[in-house]
């Protein structure tokens, strides 16, 4: 069976632009959480999303948005990218709430 | 604020022994647990998850739970080089609260 999948791998933007980074959940799935990682940090967290419906947002500005559709698929948004956004965007589903999460490889974001 | 907290380490052991990584979170009422390895450049793999006071063993792993003292612990026996890696603790308090990672304990192991 897939694991969860992430896309891009990796991507390079500048300061001002926006980013739309995609997760497919393991197949039966319908929990998905986005995080960030630094360098030296363990994952923050940023959404998360159970039935299409918003569950959990952390302590991100608004420029921060993300959704999940119906196939339990999600996306997640960044808008007015800054330096500091740099960073390993992961996606982790689970199969209900409060069950396990299994981590995508992540989508590693550059910001020049 | 729920905290999680980790040695961020070096902690390193010989091969052969037994790596103990130690965890404490902030959050009493927590009820689920979980240890993800990761390595470098990598993604969080999960490797344990523990629910109530006691052991859970799988293979090389233990899991030790004490929500009394509101610690949690991994042990790795008979050590690899290839554990070596940063283990992060992740707690899910209670209420409407997402999971809580901790910094990380970095694993190193000397053959």
């Amino acid at each position: 069976d897939a694991g969860v999948t992430q896309s891009p791998t990796h991507l390079i933007k500048t300061r001002g632009q926006h980013v739309t980074l995609r997760c497919s959940p393991i197949s039966g799935h319908k929990s998905v959480s986005w995080y960030q990682q630094v360098l030296g940090q363990g994952p923050q967290f940023i959404f998360q999303y159970y039935e299409k419906e918003e569950r959990g947002r952390g302590n991100f500005p608004d420029r921060f948005s993300a959704r999940q559709f119906p196939n339990y698929s999600s996306e997640l948004n960044v808008n007015a990218l800054l330096l500091g956004d740099s960073a390993l965007y992961l996606c982790a589903s689970s199969l209900e709430l409060g069950q396990p999460q299994h981590f995508g490889d992540g989508t590693r974001l550059s910001i020049l | 604020q729920k905290e999680v907290e980790q040695n961020s380490g070096p902690l390193s052991v010989p091969e052969g022994a037994i790596a103990s990584l130690n965890c404490t979170y902030s959050d009493r009422g927590s009820q689920s647990f979980f240890w993800y390895r990761q390595y470098s450049g990598k993604s969080p793999e999960l490797i344990m998850s523990i629910y109530s006071n006691g052991d859970k063993e799988d293979g090389r792993f233990t899991a030790q739970l004490n929500k009394a003292s509101q610690y949690v612990s991994l042990l790795i026996r008979d050590s690899q080089p290839s554990d070596s890696a940063t283990y992060l603790c992740a707690v899910k308090p209670s209420g409407n609260t997402p999971l809580v990672f901790g910094k990380g304990t970095r694993l190193s192991v000397i053959a």
